[in-house]
């Protein structure tokens, strides 16, 4: 069974850093790229970054290019997002996300709350 | 960046009546068209990949169409737990960008 387990939400002041983690299991992790996706409280999804399968390639959402960083450690199994300069639109749940190989998102993690505000 | 644009908004729906939901691409992703659902406090949950290729575990009541711009889902015969919200998703071209959602509630 595929499971993906986030870490690392909370409460943090504008301006400051916070890193979340994805553990990952019921698959083999270093075969798929993995992705975050976020929701803002009461809104829609909202795509936030990709990382390949062995880490080479990474895209970004512009809202948050130059501020946050993928990444992952197929050794372990998981998967990271480092967030800096957080402001208070970056104030949502964030989704661990594993996309079939073609694509689409075919398993998510029930999410972590990240709240900037002072 | 590719739009997506769902209507309508809310839908209200009797159970056990049918559901339309509708998305439409500013360019045209070909097939690449996916559904989630989602409940609330949930995470979202895949329906349909391919633009009408059911995930597992799908009912067959939910039914994908479309190709191109326009894309449907259907659901027919609403159950009680199909009251949540919808979002079409494109994977044709990155970044990959959700509709708004549509929410279906009960009339």
């Amino acid at each position: 069974e595929v499971q993906l387990v986030e870490s690392g939400g909370g409460l943090v002041q504008p301006g400051g850093s916070l890193r979340l983690s994805c553990s990952a299991s019921g698959f083999t992790f270093n075969n798929y790229a993995m992705h975050w996706v976020r929701q803002a409280p009461g809104k829609g999804l909202e795509y936030v970054s990709t990382i390949s399968s062995y880490g080479g390639t990474t895209y970004y959402a512009d809202s948050v290019k130059g501020r946050f960083t993928i990444s992952r450690d197929n050794s372990k199994n998981t998967l990271y997002l480092q967030m800096s300069s957080l402001r208070a639109e970056d104030t949502a749940a964030y989704y661990c996300v594993k996309s079939d190989s073609s694509g689409w998102y075919d398993y998510w993690g029930q999410g972590t709350l990240v709240t900037v505000s002072s | 960046e590719i739009v997506m644009t769902q209507s309508p908004a809310t839908l209200s729906v009797s159970p056990g009546e049918r559901a339309t939901l509708s998305c439409r691409a500013s360019q045209s992703v070909s097939s690449n068209l996916a559904w989630y659902q989602q409940k609330p406090g949930q995470a979202p949950r895949l329906l349909i990949y391919g633009a009408f290729t059911r995930a597992t575990g799908i009912p067959a009541r939910f039914t994908g169409s479309g190709s191109g711009t326009e894309f449907t889902l259907t659901v027919t015969s609403l159950q009680s737990e199909d009251f949540a919200v919808y979002y079409c998703q494109q994977y044709n071209n990155w970044p990959w960008t959700f509709g708004q959602g549509t929410k279906v509630e009960v009339k």
